[in-house]
């Protein structure tokens, strides 16, 4: 079956620090990858997303990109604030079970000013 | 303002104690489904609905039921609540449009069971 993984958290940074959150997936077929950001105390929203082998989704200063030969979809952010900090998930989707995404395990970012 | 509504937002209740969250979009979608958020797992998909009348089983259906008899509402309900079941929900609705639209979520229900 599908299935994301991203890396562990906690992640804490310093504000302006470069932030890297790692993702690999395993999918059958051609999936779309997403990024999405839950803030505290709130659902998630979309932040970014891929649609096809070497697309960069990109917002609000963060960057990803389709993979397609190492099936990863690295977030990456150059400068973060502390209004960054909130909890990022890494999903796919392959358009079946109505649009279903399969999430990663979440990983939390602090900034610290 | 397109959103996505879920109530309630909070509820503690009792083993066995039959109770519904009510989810409702104004965006029009065809699609809704629900997920569970428990800490390491990210979210699980429980059901979801490709239009009115059409639901089927997501991942972790055990010991949930829905409905839909209106494009805009899709309540999850739990006959005989558990402790297992305790977490936070969240509905989320979608256009059908192919390659990956993006889904809505409402702002979570978080539940307890004792």
């Amino acid at each position: 079956g599908n299935s994301v993984t991203q890396m562990e958290g906690p992640v804490t940074l310093s504000e302006e620090a470069f932030l890297t959150i790692n993702c690999t997936y395993t999918a059958t077929g051609y999936p779309s990858l997403f990024w999405y950001v839950q803030y505290p105390g709130e659902g998630l929203q979309l932040l970014l997303k891929a649609t096809k082998a070497d697309d960069k989704g990109s917002n609000k200063g963060f960057e990803a990109t389709y993979r397609k030969e190492t099936t990863s979809f690295h977030l990456e952010k150059g400068s973060v604030q502390v209004s960054d900090s909130a909890v990022y998930f890494c999903a796919l989707s392959t358009g079946a079970a109505g649009n279903k995404l399969t999430f990663g395990g979440g990983t939390r970012v602090l900034v610290k000013p | 303002e397109a959103q996505v509504t879920q109530n309630p937002r909070y509820l503690i209740t009792v083993t066995g104690k039959k109770l519904t969250v009510t989810c409702s979009q104004n965006m029009n979608h065809e699609y809704m489904s629900w997920y569970r958020q428990d800490p390491g797992l990210g979210l699980r998909q429980i059901y979801y609905s490709m239009n009115v009348e059409v639901t089927d089983k997501g991942d972790v259906p055990e010991g949930y039921k829905v409905s839909r008899k209106e494009k805009r509402n899709f309540p999850l309900i739990l006959e005989s609540p558990s402790p297992n079941q305790t977490s936070l929900y969240f509905c989320a609705s979608s256009s059908h449009e192919p390659g990956g639209p993006e889904q809505y979520f409402g702002p979570g229900t978080r539940l307890t069971v004792t």
